[in-house]
């Protein structure tokens, strides 16, 4: 199993341009996480998503950030215009939904640095 | 609102020993709590689930309590190894059983010296 893929792995770049990050979950898992991780704010949870569908977007910062997932293996979570606040490890996590239970498995992290 | 605290002082500690990390939450009632396995340049990994209805846990050299009167859990590594050394978060399901939507500490940094 290849785990949980992100890309890029890094990314620099300047202030104002757009920034795509890309996740491809674990085939047959049925939820999706995007966290931020800094650390003046440890590891934060931007949104979720169960069978595709978004369902909880309160961690998203502001409306410069948004996240979709179009099928089961693939999402992404842009950010425009970015700004150098936005610099962090962005990790996409994902589960096999069932109740009690609901371990995420990680990607390996979109080290994102904005100018 | 909810809060999580582990201890962000790097816990230091030699091999052979026992390590015990400390989470503590307020404004909660967690489901679950799970601990992950940080190492540098990498996501989280986890490594035991306990629920709310259960008092320990163990798998192989860990342990974990879960005292949901004082709003804890202790996560201990016995026989410790330099290999240990890495950044652990505690991690509560949020909301009721359901959601799937965990809420992590800032996570504590081990270091076993040889």
């Amino acid at each position: 199993d290849a785990g949980v893929i992100q890309s890029p792995r890094h990314e620099v770049t300047e202030m104002g341009q757009e920034v795509t990050l890309r996740c491809k979950p674990i085939s047959g898992h049925n939820s999706l996480f995007w966290y931020r991780q800094t650390m003046m704010r440890g590891l934060e949870l931007l949104i979720y998503f169960n069978n595709n569908v978004p369902i909880d977007d309160s961690g998203m910062p502001e409306d410069r950030f948004s996240a979709k997932m179009p099928n089961a293996s693939f999402s992404t979570l842009k950010i425009q215009p970015s700004e150098p606040r936005d610099s962090a490890v962005y990790f996409c996590a994902s589960s096999f939904r069932e109740a009690g239970t609901d371990t995420q498995y990680f990607g390996p992290g979109t080290r994102l640095t904005v100018l | 609102s909810q809060k999580i605290e582990q201890n962000s002082e790097a816990l230091n500690i030699q091999e052979g020993k026992t390590a015990t990390l400390t989470c503590n939450y307020t404004n909660y009632s967690p489901a679950y709590l799970q601990w992950y396995r940080q190492d540098p340049g990498r996501g989280p990994v986890f490594l035991l689930l306990i629920r709310e209805n259960e008092k320990e846990k163990r798998k192989e050299r860990l342990k974990v309590t879960f005292d949901t009167t004082l709003k804890q859990s202790l996560f201990h590594i016995t026989a410790s190894q330099p290999a240990d050394s890495a950044t652990y978060l505690c991690a509560l399901a949020y909301g009721s059983s359901n959601t799937g939507k965990l809420i992590f500490g800032q996570g504590t940094t081990l270091q076993v010296k040889p």
